[in-house]
C-alpha cells in the first residue's frame, strides 16, 4: 500500500520568514509526486515532480524530488499571510488508473 | 463555463437515511473522482471514473455507491448513513488521468447524527 507522510503537520510563521515542508513516501512503482495548496475549500495545483522533471519553480514557491531519499520538500520564501493554507502531497505510484495517494497535509499559517 | 459543480454544499442526514451528492462537469473531461476528507486528514478517494460507464473502487469505498452514465455526471449515493460518514466531500475532474491540475468542486459538508 503506498504511502504519504508530511511533516510538520502545522506551522506558525511571521510574514517574511522562508519555511520549508516535507514529503516523504512510500511507493510500489513511482510515477509522480504532487502537491496541491488547499485555503479553504477545494485545492488547487501547485506542481508535478517526476523523475525526468525534479525540480520545479513559480514565484516564490519551489519544489525539489530526491528520489533517492523518497522524499520531496516545498519551500515558500518571504511568505505572506495569504500564503496561509494546508499544503497537500500526494503520490501516483504507478498502474493504469493514475490513483493518488494523499498525505495528511501541513497546516501553515502566516501572521503579519 | 461552471467547471465542476457539487450539490449540496451542506447536508445533515441522521443514521440510517439514504442521500446523493451531485456531481456535475462540463468541461468534457474524462475522468472523475470522489474524495472525502475528515479534520486533519489528506484526501482519501473513494470511487473514480475513467469515463462514461466505467466506474472502479478506491481506498475507502463501504457504504457507497457511484454511477457514470453521461460523461458530465458522477453521482455518489450513500446509503444507510453512519457517523463515520461525516466528512468533506470533493468532487474532482481531470481530461486524462496524467492530468494531475484536477479541478475540483467546492465541496459538500456532510454531517451524520
Amino acid at each position: 500500500e503506498d504511502k504519504v507522510v508530511q511533516s510538520p503537520l502545522s506551522l506558525v510563521v511571521h510574514e517574511g520568514d522562508t519555511v520549508t515542508l516535507n514529503c516523504s513516501y512510500e511507493v510500489t512503482n513511482f510515477r509522480s509526486l504532487l502537491w496541491y495548496k488547499q485555503e479553504k475549500k477545494a485545492p488547487t495545483f501547485l506542481f508535478m515532480l517526476t523523475s525526468s522533471g525534479i525540480e520545479k519553480k513559480s514565484g516564490r514557491l519551489s519544489s525539489i524530488l530526491d528520489k533517492k531519499e523518497l522524499s520531496s520538500i516545498l519551500n515558500i520564501t518571504a511568505t505572506q499571510t495569504g500564503d496561509s493554507a494546508i499544503y497537500l502531497c500526494a503520490i501516483d505510484g504507478g498502474g493504469s488508473n493514475y490513483k493518488l495517494t494523499f498525505g495528511k497535509g501541513t497546516l501553515l499559517t502566516v501572521n503579519p | 463555463n461552471a467547471g465542476v459543480t457539487q450539490t449540496p454544499k451542506f447536508r445533515i442526514l441522521k443514521i440510517g437515511q439514504s442521500m446523493t451528492l451531485q456531481c456535475t462537469q462540463d468541461m468534457n473531461h474524462n475522468y472523475m473522482y470522489w474524495y472525502r476528507q475528515d479534520p486533519g486528514m489528506g484526501l482519501k478517494l473513494i470511487y473514480y471514473s475513467v469515463g462514461a460507464g466505467i466506474t472502479d473502487k478506491g481506498e475507502v469505498p463501504n457504504g457507497y455507491n457511484v454511477s457514470r452514465s453521461t460523461t458530465e455526471d458522477f453521482p455518489l449515493r450513500l446509503e444507510l448513513a453512519a457517523p463515520s460518514q461525516t466528512s468533506v466531500y470533493f468532487c474532482a475532474s481531470s481530461l486524462t488521468g496524467e492530468d494531475y491540475g484536477y479541478t475540483f468542486g467546492s465541496g459538500t459538508r456532510l454531517t451524520v447524527v
